[in-house]
């Protein structure tokens, strides 16, 4: 069965610093791949995803990140990170097979201090 | 905008007592799904359907069934809550039989005493 893994389950960062979350799945065939953010209060929504093409995904404020087949990963990456950008995120990934499910990892806490 | 709601925010059961959560979507979305969100845990997935009177199993289906009788209403039960399902159980809906990007409910927390 395939898996997600998020190496950072907290990451503490200043206002300002460059930000990037691990992550790495288990399947060896094609994937959709999908960032999602979790404001407090509020319900998931959805940061950037990676279906095909150029494997450098560009998402919502400011966020991108790049899909490395060989490594089975899809980083995310946000070059200056704000106060507003506390949140937990979450990768998850889904094989593009009909009558499939997207499973995520178990997600990582951004802390950003201004 | 894709809604999808869920009729209850917040509830409180007692050990033993049947629950239902209902959840509906208006984007004519085929899939639909539960998961269950616990701190340190992730999301985990429950069940799914990608059709009416369809559904499969997720990653853990035990104590829990499901009900779509119609294509946008999903419902989840708990037969017999237990302390153990006390969480935050959000429901998700999808377009396309390779499913994609999920659309969120606001969720709902059960508390089982």
């Amino acid at each position: 069965a395939q898996s997600v893994s998020q190496h950072n389950h907290h990451v503490i960062l200043s206002e300002a610093a460059s930000l990037e979350l691990g992550c790495n799945y288990s399947y060896g065939g094609t994937v959709n791949l999908f960032w999602y953010v979790q404001y407090p209060g509020q319900h998931l929504q959805l940061l950037l995803k990676y279906f095909s093409g150029d494997p450098l995904v560009k998402g919502i404020k400011g966020f991108e990140a790049e899909f490395i087949k060989s490594k089975f990963s899809f980083n995310l990456r946000k070059p200056s990170v704000q106060w507003s950008d506390t949140a937990e995120y979450f990768c998850a990934v889904n094989t593009n097979q009909a009558g499939t499910a997207l499973i995520f990892g178990k997600g990582t806490t951004l802390s950003v201090s201004s | 905008d894709v809604k999808v709601t869920q009729s209850s925010r917040y509830l409180v059961k007692r050990t033993g007592e049947k629950v239902f959560l209902e959840c509906v979507q208006d984007m004519d979305h085929e899939n639909m799904f539960w998961y269950r969100q616990d701190p340190g845990l992730g999301l985990r997935l429950i069940y799914f359907s990608y059709d009416v009177k369809m559904k499969e199993k997720g990653d853990i289906p035990e104590g829990y069934s499901v009900s779509r009788e119609k294509k946008e209403r999903f419902s989840l039960i708990l037969e017999s809550a237990s302390t153990n399902q006390t969480s935050m159980y959000l429901c998700a809906s999808s377009f396309g039989p390779r499913g994609g990007e999920l659309f969120f409910g606001e969720g709902s927390r059960l508390t089982v005493l």
